[in-house]
């Protein structure tokens, strides 16, 4: 079992839709979480952090359930500029260093 | 601005051919990374720098090596890059345990 699993789509819907990825994590141990956007042939980028109180930013609303070991991102009013792959991340700390461990990655496409 | 910069942003190398790609960074983070993501697949990590301190991951093969001659410039070098290396390369940098930021990349391709 990969240690970060998320469905990789694609999900291909409309504008203005709402639409929900889902991620699940394996290591009880992991600490930190994120969600990041990563557009055809770039680099990812950092969308928002993940706490356990949820956390919203403008259309996007992520959370976290520990017990569950389960992450979601919530897009709200899709827009085109969405169309992305988003990338679940999980640090787990080991010694002093923190590594990232990524997703593979849910590909969605916004259409008009 | 600050930013994590590599270079070439497209590399063509032949089979067997050494290549070393390069990264750099003006946000004077302590640590690095570099990264290894091939077509529809999840950023791989290679190795890190924590300050000087490499940190090499078990599975990452010996081919593949790592330099941090300063602060802010960070090198890899793949010293007989195969078929399967073939890959997008990113470099990312951060403030100890901290959010990492990621270059653009640079896309390797082997003939």
């Amino acid at each position: 079992r990969k240690e970060v699993e998320q469905d990789p789509g694609p999900f291909n819907v409309p504008e203005g839709a709402t639409v929900a990825f889902n991620c699940t994590y394996s290591n009880s141990a992991s600490q930190s979480f994120f969600w990041y956007r990563q557009d055809c042939r770039k680099e990812p980028k950092l969308l928002m952090s993940v706490y356990s109180s949820g956390n919203e930013d403008g259309r996007f609303t992520a959370q976290l359930n520990r017990a569950s070991q389960y992450i979601s991102l919530l897009i709200r009013d899709s827009k085109l500029s969405d169309s992305a792959t988003y990338l679940c991340v999980v640090i787990r700390y080991g010694g002093s260093q923190g590594n990232l461990i990524f997703g593979k990655g849910t590909k969605l496409s916004v259409k008009p | 601005d600050a930013m994590v910069i590599q270079n070439p942003r497209y590399q063509v190398t032949q089979f067997g051919k050494p290549v070393t790609l390069s990264c750099s960074q003006t946000l004077n983070h302590n640590v690095m990374y570099w990264y290894q993501q091939k077509s529809s697949q999840a950023p791989k990590l290679l190795f890190h720098y924590y300050d000087k301190d490499f940190n090499n991951e078990a599975d990452t093969p010996d081919n593949f090596q790592s330099r941090r001659p300063n602060t802010s410039f960070c090198f890899l070098d793949i010293r007989s890059p195969g078929l399967g290396d073939a890959a997008m390369y990113l470099c990312a940098t951060s403030r100890d345990r901290g959010t990492q930021y990621f270059g653009p990349g640079t896309r390797l391709l082997v003939l």
